[in-house]
């Protein structure tokens, strides 16, 4: 069983500011995580991936996320904030199976005030 | 260009109407799935198919169904049986190798009349 908890469903920031959006995780298997971007009217775009390799990661657009076992967690995080970041982000938990099925966190909504 | 096409970006139904929202991918993946987006729960898990002629339920399978007839198509049907079928319908695909990401269609609105 695997399950994603975004623990906040919405956050504020003023653009310059840092960014940080909360996950965490639990999985049966040792699991891949990602974090997805939707902004308004678009579709979904990968940030960034964490595989079993470098526990901190590196993604586009100046985020990066921090794969911590010990607290199962994968907290996204940007340094300073730009408007353009706003948007829905998902952090999404896969089992390193085959075409293992995919579990979504439920959103967590960024708004960047000027 | 590689990618995944869903059809139409609008839909409506009426009471008692089955609908299908059309899925096709050029990727050649072997893994297709169906998601369902309502507002602060994130995406849910319909249907998913790992190999064509072959497919499994979901968190939310009731009142869905699919067919796997071809790689590249995997359709949804909406069905009477879903009582509350408003929702944005998202269609994703990946390769079977662990740690491949997902690839997402820019989904459906579907609405009831």
């Amino acid at each position: 069983a695997q399950s994603v908890t975004q623990l906040d469903s919405h956050v504020s920031v003023s653009e310059g500011t840092p960014v940080l959006l909360r996950c965490n995780y639990s999985s049966s298997y040792s699991p891949s995580l990602f974090w997805y971007v939707q902004h308004p009217n678009k579709g979904l775009q990968l940030l960034l991936k964490y595989t079993s390799a470098a526990t901190l990661v590196k993604g586009i657009n100046g985020f990066e996320a921090e794969f911590k076992k010990s607290e199962t967690s994968f907290h996204l995080t940007k340094p300073s904030a730009h408007m353009s970041d706003a948007a829905e982000y998902f952090c999404v938990v896969t089992p390193n199976t085959n075409a293992g099925k995919s579990t979504f966190g439920d959103g967590t909504t960024l708004t960047v005030k000027p | 260009d590689g990618g995944i096409t869903q059809s139409p970006k609008y839909l409506f139904r009426k009471e008692g109407q089955n609908v299908t929202l059309s899925c096709e991918q050029n990727l050649n993946h072997d893994a297709m799935y169906w998601y369902r987006q309502d507002p602060g729960q994130g995406l849910r898990l319909i249907y998913y198919s790992q190999i064509v002629n072959d497919f499994q339920k979901g968190d939310i399978a009731e009142g869905y169904s699919v067919s796997r007839e071809k790689k590249e198509s995997f359709p949804l049907t909406v069905t009477s049986a879903q009582k509350n079928p408003t929702a944005f319908y998202l269609c994703a695909s990946r390769g079977l190798a662990p740690n491949e990401k997902l690839f997402f269609g820019s989904g459906t609105q579907l609405s009831v009349l």
